[in-house]
Protein backbone atom coordinates (compact mmCIF):
# COMPACT_ATOMS: atom_id res chain seq x y z
CA UNK A 1 0.00 0.00 0.00
CA UNK A 2 2.10 3.09 -1.16
CA UNK A 3 -1.13 5.48 0.28
CA UNK A 4 -2.36 6.56 -2.67
CA UNK A 5 -5.89 5.64 -2.88
CA UNK A 6 -8.16 5.11 -5.65
CA UNK A 7 -11.81 4.78 -6.06
CA UNK A 8 -13.55 2.55 -7.95
CA UNK A 9 -11.05 0.20 -8.87
CA UNK A 10 -13.37 -1.17 -11.35
CA UNK A 11 -15.97 0.59 -13.25
CA UNK A 12 -18.28 -0.90 -15.84
CA UNK A 13 -20.24 1.25 -18.09
CA UNK A 14 -21.89 1.47 -21.73
CA UNK A 15 -21.41 3.96 -24.14
CA UNK A 16 -21.89 6.96 -24.16
CA UNK A 17 -22.52 6.99 -20.12
CA UNK A 18 -20.36 9.51 -18.08
CA UNK A 19 -18.00 7.81 -15.49
CA UNK A 20 -15.63 9.87 -12.64
CA UNK A 21 -12.95 8.76 -10.87
CA UNK A 22 -11.53 9.74 -6.99
CA UNK A 23 -7.85 9.70 -6.04
CA UNK A 24 -6.87 10.73 -2.58
CA UNK A 25 -2.57 10.89 -2.46
CA UNK A 26 -0.67 10.92 0.75
CA UNK A 27 -1.50 14.07 2.16
CA UNK A 28 1.29 15.82 2.15
CA UNK A 29 2.12 15.67 -1.59
CA UNK A 30 1.50 18.85 -3.28
CA UNK A 31 1.85 17.08 -6.70
CA UNK A 32 -0.91 14.99 -8.54
CA UNK A 33 -0.73 13.01 -11.78
CA UNK A 34 -2.87 11.28 -13.41
CA UNK A 35 -1.68 8.60 -16.33
CA UNK A 36 -4.01 5.94 -18.83
CA UNK A 37 -2.54 2.36 -19.50
CA UNK A 38 -4.10 0.10 -21.71
CA UNK A 39 -3.08 -3.36 -21.87
CA UNK A 40 0.91 -3.92 -23.24
CA UNK A 41 1.59 -0.57 -23.08
CA UNK A 42 3.15 2.09 -20.29
CA UNK A 43 1.22 4.73 -18.09
CA UNK A 44 0.97 8.05 -20.55
CA UNK A 45 0.54 10.83 -18.82
CA UNK A 46 -3.10 12.82 -18.84
CA UNK A 47 -2.85 15.78 -16.59
CA UNK A 48 -0.55 17.32 -13.80
CA UNK A 49 -1.82 19.37 -10.61
CA UNK A 50 0.43 21.46 -8.64
CA UNK A 51 -1.90 21.70 -5.32
CA UNK A 52 -5.18 23.10 -6.69
CA UNK A 53 -4.12 24.72 -9.91
CA UNK A 54 -4.05 22.31 -12.81
CA UNK A 55 -0.39 22.57 -14.63
CA UNK A 56 -0.20 20.51 -17.54
CA UNK A 57 -2.70 18.50 -19.40
CA UNK A 58 -1.60 15.82 -22.26
CA UNK A 59 -3.10 16.10 -26.11
CA UNK A 60 -4.66 12.76 -24.78
CA UNK A 61 -6.84 14.61 -22.99
CA UNK A 62 -10.02 15.33 -24.96
CA UNK A 63 -12.40 17.93 -24.55
CA UNK A 64 -14.57 14.65 -22.84
CA UNK A 65 -12.05 14.85 -20.01
CA UNK A 66 -11.99 16.64 -17.24
CA UNK A 67 -9.79 16.55 -14.10
CA UNK A 68 -10.22 18.87 -10.90
CA UNK A 69 -8.43 19.11 -7.23
CA UNK A 70 -10.42 21.25 -5.29
CA UNK A 71 -8.88 22.32 -2.26
CA UNK A 72 -5.24 20.81 -3.52
CA UNK A 73 -6.22 17.41 -1.91
CA UNK A 74 -8.02 15.04 -3.42
CA UNK A 75 -9.05 14.64 -7.25
CA UNK A 76 -11.18 13.87 -9.68
CA UNK A 77 -11.20 12.61 -13.32
CA UNK A 78 -14.52 12.55 -15.14
CA UNK A 79 -14.97 11.59 -18.83
CA UNK A 80 -17.95 12.23 -20.41
CA UNK A 81 -19.61 10.28 -23.34
CA UNK A 82 -17.53 7.45 -22.80
CA UNK A 83 -16.20 5.76 -25.95
CA UNK A 84 -14.92 2.15 -25.73
CA UNK A 85 -11.59 3.40 -26.51
CA UNK A 86 -11.51 4.87 -23.31
CA UNK A 87 -10.86 1.37 -21.93
CA UNK A 88 -8.10 1.44 -19.67
CA UNK A 89 -6.41 1.65 -16.60
CA UNK A 90 -6.57 5.09 -14.83
CA UNK A 91 -3.46 5.81 -12.40
CA UNK A 92 -3.12 8.73 -9.93
CA UNK A 93 0.48 9.42 -8.31
CA UNK A 94 1.58 11.73 -6.20
CA UNK A 95 4.60 13.24 -5.44
CA UNK A 96 6.44 15.70 -3.14
CA UNK A 97 10.26 15.84 -4.09
CA UNK A 98 11.25 12.64 -6.34
CA UNK A 99 9.59 9.58 -6.57
CA UNK A 100 6.09 8.86 -7.44
CA UNK A 101 3.30 6.94 -5.55
CA UNK A 102 0.93 5.34 -7.72
CA UNK A 103 -2.49 4.08 -6.51
CA UNK A 104 -3.59 0.49 -7.70
CA UNK A 105 -5.48 2.04 -10.28
CA UNK A 106 -8.92 2.25 -11.92
CA UNK A 107 -9.98 -0.01 -14.10
CA UNK A 108 -12.68 0.68 -16.79
CA UNK A 109 -14.74 -0.91 -19.23
CA UNK A 110 -16.70 0.50 -21.65
CA UNK A 111 -19.18 -1.88 -23.27
CA UNK B 1 10.86 15.71 -23.67
CA UNK B 2 13.68 12.95 -23.58
CA UNK B 3 12.58 9.33 -24.42
CA UNK B 4 13.79 6.03 -23.50
CA UNK B 5 14.97 2.87 -25.51
CA UNK B 6 14.79 -0.60 -23.39
CA UNK B 7 14.81 -4.28 -24.56
CA UNK B 8 11.00 -5.44 -25.04
CA UNK B 9 11.77 -8.35 -22.78
CA UNK B 10 14.65 -10.61 -20.95
CA UNK B 11 14.04 -13.61 -19.41
CA UNK B 12 16.75 -14.89 -16.36
CA UNK B 13 16.98 -17.87 -14.30
CA UNK B 14 16.67 -17.42 -10.57
CA UNK B 15 19.54 -16.55 -8.53
CA UNK B 16 21.35 -14.49 -11.38
CA UNK B 17 22.35 -10.71 -11.65
CA UNK B 18 19.95 -9.15 -14.12
CA UNK B 19 21.15 -5.83 -15.92
CA UNK B 20 18.73 -3.78 -18.14
CA UNK B 21 20.04 -1.29 -20.36
CA UNK B 22 18.40 1.55 -21.08
CA UNK B 23 18.94 4.49 -23.90
CA UNK B 24 18.59 8.48 -23.67
CA UNK B 25 20.53 9.57 -26.03
CA UNK B 26 18.54 12.93 -25.81
CA UNK B 27 18.87 13.49 -21.54
CA UNK B 28 19.25 17.13 -20.65
CA UNK B 29 21.49 18.54 -18.05
CA UNK B 30 18.91 18.25 -15.19
CA UNK B 31 17.26 15.42 -16.15
CA UNK B 32 17.67 12.61 -13.53
CA UNK B 33 17.16 8.70 -14.48
CA UNK B 34 14.28 6.69 -12.52
CA UNK B 35 13.56 3.25 -12.84
CA UNK B 36 10.12 2.32 -11.89
CA UNK B 37 8.72 -2.11 -11.24
CA UNK B 38 5.20 -2.84 -12.15
CA UNK B 39 3.01 -6.23 -11.38
CA UNK B 40 -0.08 -6.82 -13.21
CA UNK B 41 -2.98 -5.09 -11.94
CA UNK B 42 -0.87 -2.55 -9.74
CA UNK B 43 0.67 0.77 -10.56
CA UNK B 44 4.47 1.26 -10.66
CA UNK B 45 6.39 1.04 -7.87
CA UNK B 46 9.64 3.57 -7.22
CA UNK B 47 12.82 1.21 -7.48
CA UNK B 48 16.47 3.89 -7.76
CA UNK B 49 17.00 6.80 -9.06
CA UNK B 50 20.50 8.54 -10.07
CA UNK B 51 22.06 11.56 -11.69
CA UNK B 52 25.21 10.17 -12.77
CA UNK B 53 27.97 7.18 -11.54
CA UNK B 54 26.46 4.56 -9.50
CA UNK B 55 23.72 4.42 -6.28
CA UNK B 56 23.05 1.72 -4.91
CA UNK B 57 20.06 0.94 -2.67
CA UNK B 58 18.41 -2.49 -0.82
CA UNK B 59 17.26 -3.31 -4.19
CA UNK B 60 19.11 -2.75 -6.73
CA UNK B 61 21.70 -0.50 -8.49
CA UNK B 62 22.28 1.84 -10.73
CA UNK B 63 25.30 2.48 -13.13
CA UNK B 64 25.49 5.78 -15.44
CA UNK B 65 28.13 6.21 -17.11
CA UNK B 66 29.91 9.97 -17.74
CA UNK B 67 27.93 11.08 -21.10
CA UNK B 68 24.62 9.79 -19.53
CA UNK B 69 23.34 8.38 -22.67
CA UNK B 70 22.73 5.21 -21.29
CA UNK B 71 21.95 3.75 -17.75
CA UNK B 72 21.66 0.44 -16.94
CA UNK B 73 19.45 -1.28 -13.83
CA UNK B 74 21.18 -4.07 -11.78
CA UNK B 75 18.88 -6.43 -9.93
CA UNK B 76 21.21 -8.94 -7.87
CA UNK B 77 20.34 -12.76 -7.95
CA UNK B 78 16.43 -12.31 -8.67
CA UNK B 79 13.89 -14.26 -7.39
CA UNK B 80 10.25 -15.38 -8.86
CA UNK B 81 8.89 -12.23 -7.42
CA UNK B 82 10.97 -10.24 -9.75
CA UNK B 83 8.84 -10.79 -12.86
CA UNK B 84 7.55 -7.72 -13.67
CA UNK B 85 7.88 -4.82 -16.10
CA UNK B 86 10.55 -2.30 -15.75
CA UNK B 87 10.28 1.37 -16.96
CA UNK B 88 13.84 4.04 -17.82
CA UNK B 89 12.66 7.09 -17.11
CA UNK B 90 14.19 10.31 -17.50
CA UNK B 91 13.20 13.86 -16.41
CA UNK B 92 13.45 16.33 -13.53
CA UNK B 93 13.93 15.33 -9.93
CA UNK B 94 11.51 17.49 -8.96
CA UNK B 95 8.34 16.42 -10.69
CA UNK B 96 9.05 15.90 -14.02
CA UNK B 97 5.66 17.08 -15.37
CA UNK B 98 5.15 14.66 -18.16
CA UNK B 99 7.12 11.72 -17.47
CA UNK B 100 7.23 9.33 -20.59
CA UNK B 101 7.57 5.46 -19.62
CA UNK B 102 7.46 3.78 -23.21
CA UNK B 103 6.36 0.27 -23.07
CA UNK B 104 8.75 -1.03 -20.64
CA UNK B 105 11.10 -4.18 -20.50
CA UNK B 106 8.67 -7.38 -19.45
CA UNK B 107 11.14 -9.54 -17.36
CA UNK B 108 10.32 -12.77 -16.78
CA UNK B 109 12.23 -15.09 -13.78
CA UNK B 110 12.61 -18.58 -14.38
CA UNK B 111 12.93 -21.57 -11.66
Amino acid sequence: DTGVSQDPRHKITKRGQNVTFRCDPISEHNRLYWYRQTLGQGPEFLTYFQNEAQLEKSRLLSDRFSAERPKGSFSTLEIQRTEQGDSAMYLCASSQVGELFFGEGSRLTVL
Amino acid sequence: LAKTTQPISMDSYEGQEVNITCSHNNIATNDYITWYQQFPSQGPRFIIQGYKTKVTNEVASLFIPADRKSSTLSLPRVSLSDTAVYYCLVGGQTGANNLFFGTGTRLTVIP
